[in-house]
């Protein structure tokens, strides 16, 4: 059974940093791009990062480019996003997501952050 | 920056038909945007529903399918049931590794 269980959120300071994870398991991790999708509290969907499966290809939405770092762990089936100087704007629920152009279900309950001081 | 449009809301009565669009600010969709539809209700992670524009998700029954209309890409849900009143979001690839959803479409079944 695919199941991708996300982990890390929590409350943050503007300003602060959180490391997020995601720790997959029933298929081969190693062979799929990954992605990280977020919510903003009744907003909608926001792809946020993806990472090839070798990690060797990365890509990131405007809007968090230079702050957010993408990575995986390929022997431990683990995708991580290191968030740094976090804004009100980043709070949402944080998923993982396996390749968007492939039969990607299921989805990970997500984990969520929350920006505030 | 290219805008992925879905219309906010849509209304369909029950066993009916309703068609869901997710086009594009500028230009039309293909194949080669890789269309995917999501479902979701408050609350719960997105479920996947079609992929690739019309390949549909293990276990999603066959009254939804998408297909490209035109200039945009679809969701059709036929035989419309009372819990296909949530959320639909569409995603395209933009190309060089970007990926851009749409900002939903809220159907209301009655």
């Amino acid at each position: 059974e695919v199941q991708l269980v996300e982990s890390g959120g929590g409350l943050v300071e503007p300003g602060g940093s959180l490391r997020l994870s995601c720790a997959a398991s029933g298929f081969a991790f190693n062979y799929y791009n990954m992605n990280w999708v977020r919510q903003a509290p009744g907003r909608g969907l926001e792809w946020v990062s993806s990472i090839s499966s070798s990690g060797s290809y990365i890509y990131y939405a405007e809007s968090v480019k230079g702050r957010f770092t993408i990575s995986r762990d390929n022997a431990k089936s683990s995708l991580f996003l290191q968030m740094n100087s976090l804004r009100a704007e980043d709070a949402a629920v944080y998923y993982c997501a396996r390749d968007l152009a492939l039969d990607n279900r299921p989805w990970g309950q997500g984990t969520q952050v929350t920006v505030s001081s | 920056q290219t805008v992925v449009t879905q219309e906010p809301s849509s209304s369909v009565s029950p066993g009916g038909t309703v068609i869901l669009t997710c086009g594009l600010s500028s230009g039309s969709v293909s194949p080669n945007f890789y269309p995917s539809w999501y479902q979701q209700t408050p609350g719960q992670a997105p479920r996947t529903l079609i992929y690739s524009t019309d390949s549909r998700s293990s276990g999603v029954p066959d009254r939804f399918s998408g297909s490209i209309l035109g200039s945009k890409a679809a969701l059709t849900i036929t035989g419309a049931q009372a819990d296909d009143e949530c959320d639909y979001y569409c995603v395209l690839y933009m190309g060089g590794g970007i990926w851009v959803f749409g900002g939903g479409t809220k159907l209301t079944v009655l």
